[in-house]
């Protein structure tokens, strides 16, 4: 059946170190959201990808959308300690309706100051 | 706006109790969804709902009901816990499907013992 893969499971950085988080789909998606959840938290939304290639930045945060919408990533430059959480990519489960997602299991990031 | 809002945010039930997760959202979407989140499992599709009396099941749907009567509301029912239900769950709506961002509610912790 359709999946959606993170890697890593879990990242550990130092303070100001970049962070890399993948999302690999095993269909081509049409769109792809990532979410950020807090420890304790529920997910929000930080950004959805729609065009092969697109490349979308949030301050340190830049998101990417392959050439052929079958992956993604987030990159963070310089972690702070405001960035320790985990990381969801999800995309649209095909089969179903609209508003139906599947998610990855998440990279949970950790920072140390 | 209050967005998404779940209760009870805790609950602990003996195993072959039943009961009823509560789900309001005021604003006017037509999609609404269940998940459930486990350690290292992401967050999986229990129901959802493309619109008043429409409902659906998604990937674990088993042990649980849900109805839509009204846009707002998207009950989720336990019918007879059991331990393996033990979980947090989230509620979450969006405008249209999967090409727009899911507001999640907070969360019901949820231990069968």
């Amino acid at each position: 059946g359709q999946q959606v893969m993170q890697i890593p499971q879990y990242q550990h950085v130092q303070e100001g170190e970049d962070f890399t988080t993948y999302c690999n789909s095993s269909t081509t998606l049409s769109n792809i959201q990532w979410y950020k959840q807090r420890p304790g938290g529920h997910p929000v939304f930080l950004i959805q990808l729609v065009k092969s290639g697109e490349v979308k930045k949030q301050k340190r945060l830049t998101f990417q959308f392959g050439e052929a919408k079958k992956n993604s990533s987030l990159h963070i430059t310089a972690t702070q300690t405001t960035d320790v959480g985990t990381y969801f990519c999800a995309g649209p489960r095909y089969g179903g309706s609209q508003g139906n997602l599947i998610f990855g299991k998440g990279t949970k990031l950790s920072v140390k100051p | 706006n209050a967005g998404v809002t779940q209760t009870p945010k805790f609950q602990v039930l003996k195993t072959g109790q039943s009961m009823t997760l509560q789900c309001a959202q005021d604003m006017n979407h037509e999609y609404m969804s269940w998940y459930r989140q486990d350690p290292g499992m992401g967050l999986r599709l229990i129901h959802y709902s493309v619109g008043a009396g429409i409902t659906d099941q998604g990937e674990v749907p088993n042990g649980y009901n849900v109805s839509r009567s009204t846009t707002e509301d998207f009950p989720l029912r336990l019918l007879s816990a059991a331990p393996s239900q033990t979980s947090v769950y989230f509620c979450a709506s969006s405008v249209t499907g999967t090409n727009q961002p899911q507001h999640f509610g907070d969360g019901t912790r949820l231990s069968i013992l």
